[in-house]
């Protein structure tokens, strides 16, 4: 059973280029994680937002949780080919024993 | 830190061997995620410990998995008899006090069974 679901699922843009990938579910998030995979590499950590309608910026990139906490979205202001990778939204739920959900990921390519 | 450090980096064995793969995690972690990822399913949560004992093996896909942390700087992931649908790339991760702190993955492991 898919948890999480992230749009899209692929994505490849020009550098300069904006963008945006979304992570959502059907349940409320206890908090919730966005990571960065590099090819060959393990996820690094990019912010953690844990109230609703919370927003974080980190250079270029701004994210947002839902007003619900049931989603999210990550958005780069002008993309540049460092920015490729695999991006991934990880889940918490206190509430039931501490699990960890991660999305099914957004493979970004940034072409110079 | 080094960081989390996992060996080997890579593994190529055939199908029925036994495989084991090592992790230490980052000084001072009380948590130790194991994860497997492929292309199929996603970066999946196999198990998880909270000061050496296992708290969520859920995610364990059948008896063949087993894992250890038989102290707090060192973990295993086991895998006996090894089949090819085994082939991913294994992640152990670790954080301080859980849910909300950052995990630190290590860089994988890359299993290939033949």
């Amino acid at each position: 059973t898919q948890l999480l679901e992230q749009s899209p699922q692929f994505l490849s843009i020009q550098e300069g280029e904006n963008l945006t990938v979304y992570c959502n579910s059907s349940s409320v998030f206890s908090s919730l994680q966005w990571y960065r995979q590099e090819p060959g590499e393990g996820p690094v950590l990019l912010v953690t937002v844990v109230t609703g309608g919370e927003v974080k910026k980190l250079k270029r990139l701004t994210f947002q949780f839902g007003d619900a906490r049931k989603d999210s979205s990550l958005h780069i202001t002008a993309a540049q080919p460092g920015d490729t990778g695999l991006y991934l939204c990880l889940k918490g739920e206190r509430n039931t024993g501490n699990q960890f959900y991660f999305g099914t990921g957004t493979s970004l390519t940034v072409i110079p | 830190d080094a960081g989390v450090i996992q060996s080997p980096r890579h593994e190529v064995t055939e199908m029925g061997q036994e495989v084991t793969l090592r992790c230490k995690p980052i000084s001072g972690h009380d948590y130790l995620f194991w994860y497997r990822q492929t292309m199929m399913r996603g970066l999946e949560l196999l198990i998880y410990f909270n000061n050496n004992v296992p708290i969520d093996d859920s995610g364990m896909p059948e008896d063949r998995f087993s894992a250890k942390m038989p102290n707090a700087s060192f973990s295993t992931l086991k895998i006996q008899p090894s089949e090819p649908r085994d082939s991913a790339v294994y992640f152990c991760a670790s954080s301080s006090l859980g849910l909300e702190e950052t995990q630190y993955f290590g860089p994988g492991t890359r299993l290939l069974v033949l």
